[in-house]
């Protein structure tokens, strides 16, 4: 099972861009990377997903270099209310069983 | 489309005393997942439910918790008795093993959360 590291914690000032990276250096070829948002008192909730290169949704940027052994998780113009943990996941592939691993997140402040 | 009920919402009980939760997960959601979650910290998986099967369910502490999916659609999940570090969230959330998701806006295997059950044990 891989496991992931990210920072504790970060502070952004709002209209900033924030990029939160994870390290997972031992991913497995069928793992996929992917990213939940947690705000107080809520359950976690589905941000993005990626294997390789980039994805891009109205809400993130997900970028995996070419060895996958990190990703980043990029956020523009981040307001107030994108203050939330942010957990970086690896596994889940498609089809059958698999685990996958809540850490301990991010936690994003953003300030006015 | 309705999402993943959880309840009671908030329970405050004595330790040694019994508590339940209740979770009912999005239709047709084969794969249902309790967590715990303290404060501070992530979610950690408790069990993981196939249908009615369990799959994994290394962390569930089974001197004292327990948890059933009868039918594979509710489940239940039972602290006897609870101790003072019982006191936490715990989350049920669900998902479809044959979601194919593209990433962007769903995922394989996406885990759908419900808004938790908040124990206090004093």
């Amino acid at each position: 099972l891989a496991k992931t590291t990210q920072p504790i914690s970060m502070d952004s000032y709002e209209g900033q861009e924030v990029n939160i990276t994870c390290s997972h250096n031992n991913i497995a070829t069928n793992d996929y990377i992917t990213w939940y948002q947690q705000f107080p008192s809520q359950g976690p909730r589905f941000i993005i997903q990626g294997y390789k290169t980039k994805v891009t949704n109205e809400v993130a940027s997900l970028f995996i270099p070419a060895d996958r052994k990190s990703s980043t998780l990029s956020l523009p113009r981040v307001s107030l209310s994108d203050t939330a943990v942010y957990y970086c996941l690896v596994g889940g592939g498609r089809g059958g069983y698999q685990k996958v691993t809540f850490g301990t997140g991010t936690k994003l402040q953003v300030i006015p | 489309e309705a999402g993943v009920a959880q309840s009671p919402r908030y329970k405050i009980i004595e330790k040694r005393q019994s508590v339940a939760f209740w979770c009912n997960p999005i239709s047709g959601h084969a794969t249902l997942y309790w967590y715990q979650q303290i404060l501070g910290q992530g979610p950690k998986l408790l069990i993981q439910f196939q249908n009615n099967g369990v799959v994994d369910d290394s962390q569930l502490p089974k001197d004292r918790f327990s948890a059933e999916r009868l039918k594979g659609v509710d489940s239940t999940l039972k602290i006897q008795p609870a101790k003072l570090e019982d006191s936490a969230v715990y989350l049920c959330a669900s998902s479809h093993p044959g979601l194919a998701g593209d990433g962007v806006r769903s995922s394989y295997n996406e885990q759908f959360f419900g808004p938790g059950t908040r124990l206090t044990v004093l």
